[in-house]
């Protein structure tokens, strides 16, 4: 299957400063990438489309100030966690699928911990 | 907006026993899929589900999509300890919505 690398896996960042996370496609073109958090043992909560060459969707109650994302290439999308704050302490993960509507491949996850 | 609930939320079964988590939507569905995510993981997809009343098996695991397309159920038979995980399914169009996911735990 088609493989989508995510980095860093963790992270640990003192509050008030920002941490960017980056999502590739390897072996594939994204124009679309999606963004999720996820708390301990809860859902993935989709945060926003990320879009390539334009500005990316985000879901309602996700403040777009507070996590850039920035699609530049068809394989790359970053997701920017600005000014973190503890609260801001989650597993984020990306996806991409190489067919609309079709299978969604995940990346590995990153772990962020803000102290 | 959309919402997706799954039931149960937590299933502890003996190994050997079936296992069986539904999905359920507050709008039909033009399809759902269903994906694995082990502890510390993240989500695998397992499969996909189209038309109406569609059932779908892969070895021990079972699919089916409802007739309404409102609702979907994963069933697996004879669970074994590398069953253990979230189960999750998602709905949408080219957006996808998780559930509330199902987390199985296999006691051997």
């Amino acid at each position: 299957g088609a493989v989508v690398s995510q980095h860093p896996s963790r992270v640990i960042c003192k509050s008030g400063t920002s941490v960017k996370i980056e999502c590739r496609s390897l072996d594939f073109q994204a124009t679309t990438m999606f963004w999720y958090r996820q708390f301990p043992k809860k859902s993935l909560m989709l945060m926003a489309t990320s879009n390539e060459g334009s500005k990316a969707t985000y879901e309602q109650g996700v403040e777009k100030d507070k996590f850039l994302i920035n699609h530049a290439s068809l394989t790359l999308s970053t997701l920017t966690v600005t000014s973190a704050h503890p609260e801001d302490s989650s597993f984020y993960i990306c996806s991409a699928s190489p067919n609309f509507n079709g299978e969604a491949f995940f990346g590995q996850g990153t772990r962020l911990t803000v102290v | 907006g959309q919402q997706v609930m799954q039931i149960p939320q937590y299933q502890h079964v003996q190994e050997g026993e079936d296992f069986t988590t539904y999905c359920n939507s507050s709008t039909t569905l033009s399809n759902i899929q269903w994906y694995k995510q082990r502890p510390g993981g993240h989500p695998v997809f397992l499969i996909q589900l189209v038309k109406s009343g569609e059932v779908k098996k892969q070895k021990r695991l079972t699919f089916q999509f409802g007739e309404a397309k409102k609702n979907s159920s994963l069933h697996i038979t004879a669970t074994q300890t590398t069953d253990v995980g979230t189960y999750f399914c998602a709905a949408g169009t080219y957006k996808y919505i998780f559930g509330t996911g199902t987390r199985l735990k296999v006691l051997a």
